[in-house]
């Protein structure tokens, strides 16, 4: 089944705490992104990658990072987390050249940062 | 830059009768595709049409159905016999065409929900 699959789907930490949320894509989709959503702002984009290797920042980028270093996982990694970045985050994906538009999205992982 | 307004952010509609919800986009591009998105309760992001902007004639999915009109940009969206399923967040969201420069980065609207009273 094609499917982007994220973990966790639900974490609590604390404030300071380096945590990593994984992405995986299984449609062999260049292009990954990861979004999170917040009450009244709709969905607002943190990083994206065209390819391996490939990394570009976003609209909210800071606090965050990123890597692709295989075509199918994109890992969001929040090196010192803040309450600031309590949200619900997606990871999606698409098969560039396609021309769509179109984005796959996971399930999304709700973060709590204390 | 490219902007997505959502300006009612609830709308109730009772089952079975139709409802429309608006959406209004911003940019200077010719070429490019928009898009309604839901997200039920499950916060599952699920596509439920697009249009290109090129086509004049506007997307239908079943019950779904736009209006889309390019010189005005605006692309509503229409939902035909209302079912309780379709209560959720609607989220409108654009996309630059890729012979634009553009890649698959979609910018959205802040979302509308809708409740569907039995």
């Amino acid at each position: 089944e094609a499917q982007v699959t994220q973990n966790p789907r639900y974490l609590i930490t604390v404030t300071g705490k380096k945590l990593t949320v994984t992405c995986s894509q299984n449609m062999n989709h260049e292009y990954m992104s990861w979004y999170r959503q917040d009450p009244g702002l709709g969905l607002r984009q943190i990083y994206y990658s065209m390819n391996v290797e490939v990394t570009d920042k976003g609209d909210v980028p800071e606090g965050y990072k990123v890597s692709r270093k295989e075509k199918r996982n994109f890992p969001l990694i929040l090196e010192s987390p803040s309450p600031n970045q309590t949200s619900l985050y997606f990871c999606a994906s698409s098969l560039r050249g396609s021309g769509t538009g179109e984005l796959f999205f996971g399930e999304g992982s709700r973060l709590t940062v204390l | 830059a490219q902007t997505v307004t959502q300006s009612q952010p609830e709308m109730s509609v009772q089952e079975a009768e139709t409802v429309t919800l608006s959406c209004t986009y911003d940019t200077s591009e010719s070429d490019y595709y928009l898009f309604w998105y839901k997200q039920p309760p499950s916060r599952q992001m699920i596509l439920v049409i697009r249009q290109e902007a090129y086509k004049q004639q506007n997307a239908t999915e079943n019950r779904f159905s736009v209006n889309f009109q390019k010189a005005a940009k605006s692309f509503s969206l229409k939902i035909s016999d209302s079912q309780l399923g379709d209560a959720a967040m609607y989220f409108c969201a654009y996309a630059p065409a890729l012979t634009q420069g553009g890649s698959e980065k979609l910018v959205f609207g802040k979302g509308m929900k809708l409740t569907v009273n039995p």
